[in-house]
């Protein structure tokens, strides 16, 4: 059962332009969400998160929001550099959990 | 300060053999998760540890076992093993462990297994 869906696989985005992925979720009882960017032959990468409590979280040209009664969020790159390209994966948990639900990713693209 | 690791890089084993894959958590951590990765998915949660001690477990068979040790380092083993255990198998630290919310957990750079 795929409580975390990220459903483009991929995304190209010229260099310097604005990325934006979307995620969705069903489980209503997560509260805390997460980015993850994972190179080939890399693990991921913590890239930022936000709480339950929180719409917004900015860090420098990351910023994810969250609607949680869509039960949506996104995150936008600006602007988009080469070095941005990999794929980026949205997951998901609870507290009182002990895991993360991610989903299937999206791979960025980012043309010079 | 230093980051998760994790051995080997790569493995070839036959089906049926058993493998123990190897983490080192980074330090101050004392929680240790693993995740499988198969190929054009997103990392699904095996199991967790903290203090030593199994915190929870995802949709794995029990021929998927672990160990945490007293340094919070964690192995992986994998019993009577399939075609499909090919993955990447990665393994994640973070301080909060019993569910602590909000933890951000913090990824080594996996282990490919190949299952032929």
């Amino acid at each position: 059962d795929q409580q975390v869906k990220q459903n483009s696989p991929s995304l190209s985005v010229q260099e310097g332009r604005i990325s934006i992925l979307n995620c969705d979720y069903t489980n209503s009882m997560f509260d805390y969400f997460l980015w993850y960017k994972k190179y080939p032959a890399e693990g991921p990468t913590f890239l930022i998160s936000i709480s339950s409590i929180k719409d917004k979280n900015e860090d420098g040209r990351f910023t994810v929001f969250l609607n949680k009664s869509a039960k949506h969020l996104s995150l936008h790159i600006v602007p988009s550099q080469p070095g941005d390209s990999a794929v980026y994966f949205c997951a998901a948990s609870t507290s009182g959990d002990y895991k993360l639900s991610f989903g299937a990713g999206t791979t960025v693209t980012v043309r010079a | 300060e230093t980051g998760v690791t994790q051995s080997p890089t790569h493995l070839i084993k036959t089906r049926g053999q058993q493998v123990t894959l190897r983490c080192s958590s980074q330090s101050g951590h004392n929680t240790v998760s693993w995740y499988q990765q198969a190929l054009g998915q997103g990392p699904q949660f095996i199991f967790q540890y903290y203090r030593e001690e199994e915190n929870g477990r995802g949709n794995f068979p029990p021929r998927f076992s672990g160990l945490q040790f007293p340094n919070y380092s964690s192995e992986l083993n994998v019993n009577a093993l399939e075609l499909d255990d090919s993955a990447l198998y990665l393994c994640a630290s973070s301080r909060g462990g019993q569910g602590a919310a909000g933890e951000t957990q913090y990824f080594g750079p996996g282990t490919r297994l190949l299952v032929l």
